[in-house]
């Protein structure tokens, strides 16, 4: 079945960078957009970004827009966000997930675990 | 605070049914995008429950079900079970954030 595994989480200062990755398998991956989303402490559920298949259109939430990138390598099946400028309120478990549908009709049918981000000094 | 409100919480005895609703505006649910509910516990990846407002997801039991009209939707969950306790997430797209966006959250305690 389809498997989505979350990697580079970690303890990270405020103002530093860090990249997480989303290693997939059992699908085409490229033929599907990719999302990552967050869950900070106590919280729900936050949409950051989604990357379509062809890697070229990306969409963020404002909040990351500007400090957050996400990017997709086809020949690794993997897709990462890199976050730069992190702050104490970017704490947060950090969830990839592919994207069913597209655009504004996106469904996440598939979720990893998710990677623990805290960001303290 | 989401642009979708959720209830924090629901409660319902097992056997019986609860309604959890999905509340938007003219820019994401009533611009007539779909709505699709998550199931999450704790520690885990969260699962694909409804899409398209009322499709279940492979696997899914019918006692699940969605439903949308107007700027809302609802997910109805019967014969409940324990474990259906968890958290339940509503999403959809929103035109002024041209991006999905997540409902709050509600949390169902099975009595």
């Amino acid at each position: 079945q389809v498997q989505l595994v979350e990697s580079g989480g970690g303890v990270v200062q405020p103002g530093r960078s860090l990249r997480l990755s989303c290693a997939t398998s059992r699908f085409s991956f490229s033929s599907y957009g990719m999302h990552w989303v967050r869950q900070a402490p106590g919280k729900g559920l936050e949409w950051l970004a989604l990357i379509w298949s062809d890697g070229i259109n990306k969409y963020y939430i404002d909040s990351v827009r500007g400090r957050f990138t996400i990017s997709r390598d086809s020949s690794s099946n993997t897709v990462y966000l890199e976050m730069s400028s992190l702050r104490a309120e970017d704490t947060a478990v950090y969830f990839c997930a592919r994207d069913f549908g597209s655009g504004t009709s996106s469904v996440l049918d598939h979720w990893g675990q998710g990677t623990l981000v805290t960001v303290s000094s | 605070q989401s642009i979708l409100t959720q209830p924090p919480s629901v409660s319902g005895a097992p056997g019986q049914g609860v309604t959890i609703s999905c509340t938007g505006s003219s820019s994401n649910i009533g611009a007539g995008f779909g709505v699709h509910w998550y199931q999450h516990l704790p520690g885990t990846a969260p699962k694909l429950l409804i899409l398209g407002d009322t499709n279940r997801a492979s696997g899914v039991p019918d006692r699940f079900s969605g439903s949308k009209s107007g700027t809302s939707a609802s997910l109805a969950i019967t014969g409940l079970q324990a474990e259906d306790e968890a958290d339940y997430y509503c999403q959809s797209y929103d035109t002024s954030l041209t991006g999905s966006v997540f409902g709050g959250g509600t949390r169902l305690i099975v009595l």
